[in-house]
């Protein structure tokens, strides 16, 4: 079935360094993709979406794009802030139309002044 | 967006109880969908919600555990029946619709803890 894999947290960065957070995805089809943010106490709120092939998604300075050949969608940033800390979620909905996502195991994200 | 509402926000309930989750939403939507999220772990879809008829459950969920009610297009419910310590759990629900682009939107959560 279909499936999604991040890398492992936790990921420790000071202020203004690049971020990347990896995400792999297993579907049949053609899926559409998700960066789901959850900060501390909050709920999840959708950071940026692709919904096909080379698609880039974009919000708040991050950045992911759709590449099928590596069936991936990594998530970066050019320069993460305190207040980017957070645990990121990759997912992916199915081209079966039943509208479920499919999600990564999150990485925490922790910015350090 | 969606706006959505849960309640309660959180509970503590003892083992062998029954708890039942509401959750509002401000508009009707098409989709609502039943999440679990266990403690430092990933969400688990639990089920969709279906108005108007039984919902439909993931592998490893069943109904006599979780019913789920969706009497209409703006409100759905998910009871936990005869909870034990390895349900405690936040539980999310989610929408979607085609007016918000098929988009998914995640409720606060209520934050179970089972003793």
């Amino acid at each position: 079935g279909d499936s999604v894999t991040q890398m492992e947290g936790p990921v420790t960065l000071s202020e203004e360094a690049f971020l990347t957070i990896n995400c792999t995805y297993t579907a049949t089809g053609y899926p559409s993709l998700f960066w789901y943010v959850q900060y501390p106490g909050e709920g999840l709120q959708l950071l940026l979406k692709a919904t096909k092939a080379d698609d880039k998604g974009s919000n708040k300075g991050f950045e992911a794009t759709y590449r099928k050949e590596t069936t991936s969608f990594h998530l970066e940033k050019g320069s993460v802030q305190v207040s980017d800390s957070a645990v990121y979620f990759c997912a992916l909905k199915g081209s079966s139309n039943t509208g479920k996502l499919i999600f990564g195991q999150g990485t925490t994200l922790q910015v350090k002044p | 967006s969606a706006v959505i509402s849960q309640k309660p926000s959180r509970d503590i309930c003892q083992r062998g109880t029954s708890l039942t989750i509401q959750c509002q939403v401000d508009s009707q939507v098409t989709m609502m969908f039943w999440y679990r999220q266990q403690p430092g772990q990933s969400l688990t879809l639990i089920a969709t919600a279906n108005q108007g008829s039984e919902a439909t459950y993931e592998s490893g969920f069943v109904i006599d555990k979780f019913p789920i009610s969706r009497p209409n297009l703006t409100f759905s419910t998910l009871t936990v029946s005869n909870m034990s310590p390895e349900d405690s759990s936040i539980y999310l629900c989610s929408v979607g619709s085609r007016q918000h682009n098929n988009e998914q939107f995640f409720g606060p959560g209520t934050r179970l803890t089972v003793l």
